[in-house]
């Protein structure tokens, strides 16, 4: 039972346009939802997050958006630039009261020069 | 600087010979985390502890064992490592539970 999809495995974006990334989660129980970046041979490394109480958060090129009744969240970079080139995985945490953190099977983003 | 070490980063190894990967913070968090990463599934929670001596299964914890005997390590035990055990694993910590977590760099294990 995958309770955080992220539907696109991969995406190509050419340099300077808009990447959007996206998750979708089954339990509404999950009060804070995650970005995270990975590169080859290094672990993933926080990217931005949003708590439930909000449907946007903003950080310099990364906007994260949460629309609850949906249970789907994108991760939008704008412009989008080579080094962005990584596997963004969403995870969501706070079910149940537990500190379980639930990740998605991640999308590889490819940004072409 | 803050990090999270794990080793080995690779080990190669054969059925049923126990095997440890350590895993330590400088970051006096109190929470931590095993996650295992394989093609098509993502990151899957292992084991995760809050604090000195409290663990708690993740999603997959079946055949592995952590302990929490101090605030700094938090070791993977695979008392008799089968094949399907071979994935990429890593260590995570945070201050508070489902906080950002900080990730080491990660440990490649193969298991024949």
């Amino acid at each position: 039972d995958q309770q955080v999809k992220q539907n696109s495995p991969s995406l190509s974006v050419q340099e300077g346009r808009i990447s959007i990334l996206n998750c979708d989660y089954t339990n509404s129980m999950f009060d804070y939802f995650l970005w995270y970046k990975k590169y080859p041979a290094e672990g993933p490394t926080f990217l931005i997050s949003i708590s439930s109480i909000k449907d946007k958060n903003e950080d310099g090129r990364f906007t994260v958006f949460l629309n609850k009744s949906a249970k789907h969240l994108s991760l939008h970079i704008v412009p989008s630039q080579p080094g962005d080139s990584a596997v963004y995985f969403c995870a969501a945490s706070g079910a149940s009261g537990t500190y379980k953190y639930i990740f998605g099977t991640g999308t590889r983003l490819k940004v072409l020069a | 600087e803050a990090q999270v070490t794990q080793n080995p980063r690779y080990l190669i190894t054969v059925t049923g010979k126990k095997l440890t990967v350590t895993c330590s913070q400088n970051m006096n968090h109190e929470y931590m985390s095993w996650y295992r990463q394989d093609p098509g599934l993502g990151l899957r929670q292992i084991y995760y502890s809050m604090n000195v001596e409290v663990t708690d299964k993740g999603d997959v914890p079946e055949g592995y064992k952590v302990s929490r005997k101090e605030k700094r390590n938090f070791p993977l035990i695979l008392e008799s490592p089968s094949p399907n055990q071979t994935s990429l694993y890593f260590c995570a910590s945070t201050s508070t539970g489902g906080e950002p977590q900080h990730f080491g760099d990660g440990t490649r294990l193969s298991i024949l």
